[in-house]
C-alpha cells in the first residue's frame, strides 16, 4: 500500500528566510508526487508535481521540490518565504500506471511565516 | 476563470436528517472526486467518477453515503441518515482525462455539522 508522511505538523519561519516542508513516501512502484496548498476556508490548490525526468521541479508562487528516490523524499522548498505563504501544505502520491490506485495525501503541515 | 463550485458552503443539521451536497465540476472536466477532511483523519478520498461512471467508492461508508452524477455538470453526495461523526468539510474536485496523473481542481468545500 502507498503512504505519505509529513513528519512536521507545523513549521515556523521568519519572512525572508528559506522554507522547507518535508515529505517522505512509500510505494511499490514508480510514484507520481504532488504538492497542494490550502488557505483558510478554501479548497486545495495545486502547486507542483513530479512525474519523471528532472529531480528538481519548479511550481507556482516560487515553490520548488526535489525528488530523491534513494531517500524516498519529495521536500517542498522556497528560498525566501512570504507572510502570505502561511497555509496548510499537503504532499500526495500516486503510483505510476497502477490502475485503480488512489491519490494518497499526507496529514498536512501548517506553515506559519512571521513578519 | 473556471472554478469548481459547491453548495451549500455550510450546513448544520440534526442527527438522522438527510444531507445532500452538490458540486459543479469545471466544464469539460470528465473526472470528479469527493474528499472528506477532518482533523483526526486528514483528507480522505470517498469516491471518484470518470465520464459520470463511478470508478472507486471504496472510501465511502456504503450504508449511509451515496454519490451520483446525474449529468456532466452535477455531482451529488448524499448522507442518509446523517450522524455526528459525519461532521467534516467535504470537498469536490475535478480534472481532465488523466486527472489521476495531473492536477485536480478543488472546490471551496461544504462544511457539515451534524448535531
Amino acid at each position: 500500500a502507498q503512504s505519505v508522511a509529513q513528519p512536521e505538523d507545523q513549521v515556523n519561519v521568519a519572512e525572508g528566510n528559506p522554507l522547507t516542508v518535508k515529505c517522505t513516501y512509500s510505494v511499490s512502484g514508480n510514484p507520481y508526487l504532488f504538492w497542494y496548498v490550502q488557505y483558510p476556508n478554501r479548497g486545495l490548490q495545486f502547486l507542483l508535481k513530479y512525474i519523471t525526468g528532472d529531480n528538481l521541479v519548479k511550481g507556482s508562487y516560487g515553490f520548488e521540490a526535489e525528488f530523491n528516490k534513494s531517500q524516498t523524499s519529495f521536500h517542498l522548498k522556497k528560498p525566501s518565504a512570504l507572510v502570505s505563504d502561511s497555509a496548510l501544505y499537503f504532499c500526495a502520491v500516486r503510483v505510476w500506471k497502477a490502475a485503480g490506485n488512489k491519490l494518497t495525501f499526507g496529514g498536512g503541515t501548517r506553515v506559519l511565516v512571521k513578519p | 476563470d473556471a472554478r469548481v463550485t459547491q453548495t451549500p458552503r455550510d450546513k448544520v443539521t440534526e442527527m438522522g436528517q438527510e444531507v445532500t451536497m452538490r458540486c459543479q465540476p469545471i466544464l469539460g472536466h470528465n473526472t470528479v472526486f469527493w474528499y472528506r477532511q477532518t482533523m483526526m483523519q486528514g483528507l480522505e478520498l470517498l469516491a471518484y467518477f470518470r465520464n459520470r461512471a463511478p470508478l472507486d467508492d471504496s472510501g465511502m461508508p456504503k450504508d449511509r453515503f451515496s454519490a451520483e452524477m446525474p449529468d456532466a455538470t452535477l455531482a451529488t453526495l448524499k448522507i442518509q441518515p446523517s450522524e455526528p461523526r459525519d461532521s467534516a468539510v467535504y470537498f469536490c474536485a475535478s480534472g481532465e482525462q488523466g486527472a489521476l496523473y495531473n492536477e485536480q481542481f478543488f472546490g471551496p468545500g461544504t462544511r457539515l455539522t451534524v448535531l
